[in-house]
């Protein structure tokens, strides 16, 4: 089990510019979720899938965020334009069924000058 | 809006001591629960959970203890180790209208003291 894979790990870019985090959750877990971590807030749930389909997105900060799930195995979220306040780590976390634990992969440090 | 905190956001402990890290949730509807451990770098990473219709439940080095009357949850590390500094989140999960929220606090830092 490779767990949940994050990629890049670390992304610096400059206000303005489209962002793109990558995820691929554990094979055979049926929801993905997208969380964002700062000092001021703590974890935040931004939006979670199951089954490929968007099913609350009320996290998703604005429509400068989007994320995606176009198969079981690979999942983006999306930032643009990006702006200093989306400076984060950024989490992506699967589970199989409900009432089981998420788990988390190593997440992408996102830093937006 | 609802949310689960921590009472204590840094706990010092001496090195084979036991840990008592607490959280409290607001949700009397919340019917499950879980402990993430999450060093630096890393993720969260699944130490303990608990149901609702549980008040206790034990692993390895580990007890979670549930009160629903005061709406607590608490762990407990046994024998507290240098590798169990980190910073420990409890979660609370809350299924309503075919929705699930996972709500996380704010973290404990835990220190241990050679």
């Amino acid at each position: 089990d490779a767990g949940v894979i994050q990629s890049p790990r670390h992304e610096v870019t400059e206000m303005g510019q489209e962002v793109t985090l990558r995820c691929k959750p554990i094979s055979g877990h049926d929801y993905l979720f997208w969380y964002r971590q700062t000092m001021m807030r703590g974890l935040e749930l931004l939006i979670y899938f199951n089954n490929n389909v968007p099913i609350d997105d009320s996290g998703m900060p604005e429509d400068r965020f989007s994320a995606k799930m176009p198969n079981a195995s690979f999942s983006t979220l999306k930032i643009q334009p990006s702006e200093p306040r989306d400076s984060a780590v950024y989490f992506c976390a699967s589970r199989k069924i409900i009432n089981s634990p998420l788990h988390f992969g190593n997440g992408t440090r996102l830093t937006v000058t | 809006g609802e949310s689960v905190g921590l009472h204590l956001p840094t706990l010092s402990v001496q090195e084979g001591d036991n840990s008592i890290i607490n959280c409290a949730y607001s949700n009397s509807a919340s019917d499950y629960f879980i402990w993430y451990k999450q060093e630096s770098g890393k993720g969260p990473q699944f130490i303990i959970d608990i149901r609702s219709n549980m008040d206790k439940r034990q692993g390895q080095r580990v007890t979670v203890l549930l009160n629903k009357t005061v709406k607590h949850l608490s762990l407990q590390i046994a024998a507290t180790q240098p590798g169990d500094s980190a910073v420990y989140f409890c979660a609370e999960i809350l299924y309503s209208g075919g929705y699930q929220k996972v709500t996380f606090g704010t973290g404990t830092k835990l220190q241990v003291i050679p």
